[in-house]
């Protein structure tokens, strides 16, 4: 079974820092993915990032990028240059080669991104 | 391109009654996935259907089905309702059946009472 954690409940950072949310995952299935979503008050999940198991590469989209640490099980998200509008809930979610579709959701990350 | 849209946006059922959510998925997509969000926690995942066959089902009660039209749309029934069914139920859409990111829609807030 797959299990992702996220240890920071909360995160309050300065507009226009950079910020880090952390990401453990727990699978034995060799090939999966990760993602990230952000879902803002009004409640849809909004797609950030992907990153393959097997990807050599760190994923990176506009200000979002992916730490992809295999031998961790770690994928953090990194926002740069953080704006007011970032304040939102964070998912970090996987999927594997049993269930491509099938998301499993860690417990969110609020961040909170102060003027 | 219009996104994922789902109806009703909230419902206010009681125990013991049924309930039909409907989805509609991305133009094009003919992945539907539907995920309940209990408030304070990250979504969990009910059922994938690709193709109009179930790919998938989470540990859900049979209270809960789904089914995908030919036009790729879909619907979850929940049965019984029970207090603990009260959620966030989000419906998200890909466009292939592999890793892919899905899109969501806004969610239908269900209420029981």
């Amino acid at each position: 079974a797959q299990k992702i954690t996220q240890t920071q409940p909360g995160m309050f950072v300065q507009e226009k820092e950079a910020v880090t949310l952390d990401c453990t995952y727990d699978t034995s299935d060799p090939s999966y993915g990760l993602f990230w979503y952000k879902q803002p008050s009004s409640g849809e999940m909004i797609f950030l990032i992907y990153q393959g198991s097997y990807d050599q590469q760190n994923a990176t989209e506009g200000r979002y990028s992916l730490n992809f640490q295999k031998a961790r099980k770690s994928a953090n998200l990194v926002i740069s240059a953080s704006q007011l509008g970032d304040s939102a809930m964070y998912f970090c979610a996987m999927s594997s080669i049993q269930g491509a579709q099938k998301l499993v959701f860690g417990q969110g990350t609020r961040l909170t991104i102060n003027p | 391109d219009a996104g994922v849209t789902q109806s009703p946006t909230h419902l206010i059922k009681t125990r013991g009654q049924q309930v039909t959510l409907r989805c509609s998925p991305i133009s094009g997509h003919k992945s539907v996935s539907w995920y309940q969000q209990v408030l304070g926690q990250g979504p969990q995942f009910i059922f994938q259907y690709y193709e109009k066959e179930e790919r998938g089902r989470g540990n859900f009660p049979d209270r809960f089905s789904a089914r995908q039209f030919p036009n790729y749309s879909s619907e979850l029934n929940v049965n019984a309702l029970l207090l603990g069914d009260s959620a966030l139920y989000l419906c998200a859409s890909s466009s292939w059946d592999g890793y892919n990111e899905q899109f969501f829609g806004p969610g239908t807030r269900l209420t029981v009472l």
